[in-house]
């Protein structure tokens, strides 16, 4: 079993709407949890880091933990083309794990 | 040049043949990783140095041999590679362990690997 799960998608949005991604994970040590964005030919970036359960907001992101149900969330407010990209959630209880990944379109 | 870079970005050979990626960082950090990334499949961890030593293995195949001369130099020597071994390798850095087990590790592109 894998310790993050994530829909690969592909998901396709038009300009202007939210971009709802979701992750579920089996280890209930984690603590730590991350948004990664992943341009297509780029390595991954930071996009989000949250500790423990609750909400964390930046500018037209927002992540959410809910420990209680394991379960991770990251939501694009007014989603624009640029943010086409694949996005990857990870949880880590010093050991970082990753889920697959979900490729997002916003179409113009 | 900043941040994580990669050598080749791309690179093909046979299952007889012997290559090494490299990876360079010009962040200051003193840990380095290595990752696959095959499609639909989760990134999965191969090695970590922390101070040059390395600290996990993920039982990797031996056909898989990491090199860390120094805190900026990463290596991934290559030898009989199989077709499944084709993906995405991409190296990463962070302040250090911790940092990058709970927080923020910065990745290079990628060398994409194909196994012929």
């Amino acid at each position: 079993q894998k310790e993050v799960e994530q829909d690969p998608g592909p998901l396709s949005v038009p300009e202007g709407a939210i971009v709802s991604l979701n992750c579920t994970y089996s280890n209930s040590a984690f603590q730590y949890f991350m948004w990664y964005r992943q341009y297509s030919r780029k390595g991954p970036e930071l996009l989000m880091y949250t500790y423990s359960s609750g909400n964390k907001e930046d500018g037209r992101f927002t992540a959410q933990v809910d420990k209680s149900s394991k379960y991770i969330s990251l939501f694009i407010r007014d989603s624009q083309p640029s943010d086409s990209a694949t996005y990857l959630c990870a949880g880590s209880d010093y050991k970082l794990s990753f889920g697959a990944g979900t490729t997002v379109t916003v179409r113009a | 040049e900043t941040g994580v870079t990669q050598t080749p970005r791309h690179l093909v050979m046979g299952m007889t043949n012997k290559k090494s990626l490299k990876c360079e960082q010009h962040l200051g950090h003193n840990a380095m990783y290595w990752y696959k990334q095959s499609a639909k499949k989760p990134l999965e961890l191969m090695f970590v140095y922390s101070l040059e030593e390395r600290v996990e293995n993920n039982s990797v195949p031996s056909r898989f041999s990491p090199e860390c001369p120094n805190s900026s130099h990463l290596f991934l020597h290559l030898h009989t590679l199989q077709p499944e071994d084709s993906a995405l390798y991409l190296c990463a850095s962070s302040q250090d362990l911790r940092t990058g087990l709970t927080d923020t590790q910065y990745f290079g592109p990628g060398t994409r690997l194909t196994v012929l």
